[in-house]
């Protein structure tokens, strides 16, 4: 079966530090991924997606994720992170099982030290 | 453009209490879907419509029922309310028409439901 998995529940990175969140996936065919962020109360936004071509994506407020096929891995990154990117990810695969459907990931928090 | 819109966005109901989430998107999508989140599950799938005038199970169904309206709208009802049912319910649509990017999923602000 499909699924998707975020190892770290939450992380903790200092403003101005780098970032990577971890996703891996299990999909027989060649995955759709997804990343999409949720801010507090808030619902969730698309930050970036892998379709084909080029294996590094770059998507906004100035997050890059790459996929691996190798490693089934599609992992977020950020070079220096600001407070306001403290937040919930979530990473997702797209699936087609008679209709077109995202499975989630269970998300990672990520806090912010000042 | 609105995007996705719910209503409400917070309700307190008592056991054994019916309601209906709404749900409404204007980016002429096909497809419309309901999740719920809890705290380290991610969104789980209720139900969803891969078109107008269908509806299909997702992950987690037991205790809900939906209702595609027309192509913009798509309901979740509650019958009978448990505690176990306390979660955020996101509404989301897509345009899904078998390309990569008709896969994205927009969202709604979601409806914060407690059931007491």
């Amino acid at each position: 079966a499909q699924s998707v998995t975020q190892p770290d529940i939450h992380i903790t990175v200092s403003e101005g530090a780098s970032l990577e969140l971890r996703c891996n996936y299990s999909y027989g065919a060649t995955p759709y991924l997804f990343w999409y962020v949720q801010s507090p109360g808030q619902g969730l936004q698309l930050l970036l997606k892998y379709f084909s071509g080029d294996t590094l994506v770059q998507g906004i407020k100035g997050f890059e994720a790459e996929f691996k096929r190798s490693q089934s891995s599609f992992n977020l990154r950020k070079p220096s992170v600001h407070w306001s990117d403290a937040a919930e990810y979530f990473c997702a695969v797209a699936i087609s099982q008679g209709a077109q459907k995202l499975v989630f990931g269970q998300g990672t928090r990520l806090t912010i030290n000042p | 453009n609105a995007g996705v819109t719910q209503t409400p966005k917070f309700q307190v109901l008592k056991t054994g209490q019916s309601m209906t989430l709404q749900c409404a998107q204007d980016m002429n999508h096909n497809s419309m879907y309901w999740y719920r989140q809890d705290p380290g599950m991610g969104l789980r799938l209720i139900y969803y419509s891969a078109s107008e005038g269908t509806t299909d199970k997702g992950e987690v169904p037991n205790g809900y029922n939906v209702s595609r309206l027309n192509k913009r709208e798509f309901s979740l009802r509650l019958e009978s309310a448990a505690p176990s049912q306390t979660s955020v319910y996101f509404c989301a649509s897509s345009e899904a028409r078998g390309t990569g990017s008709s896969y994205e999923q927009y969202f709604g602000p979601g409806t914060r439901l407690t059931v007491t």
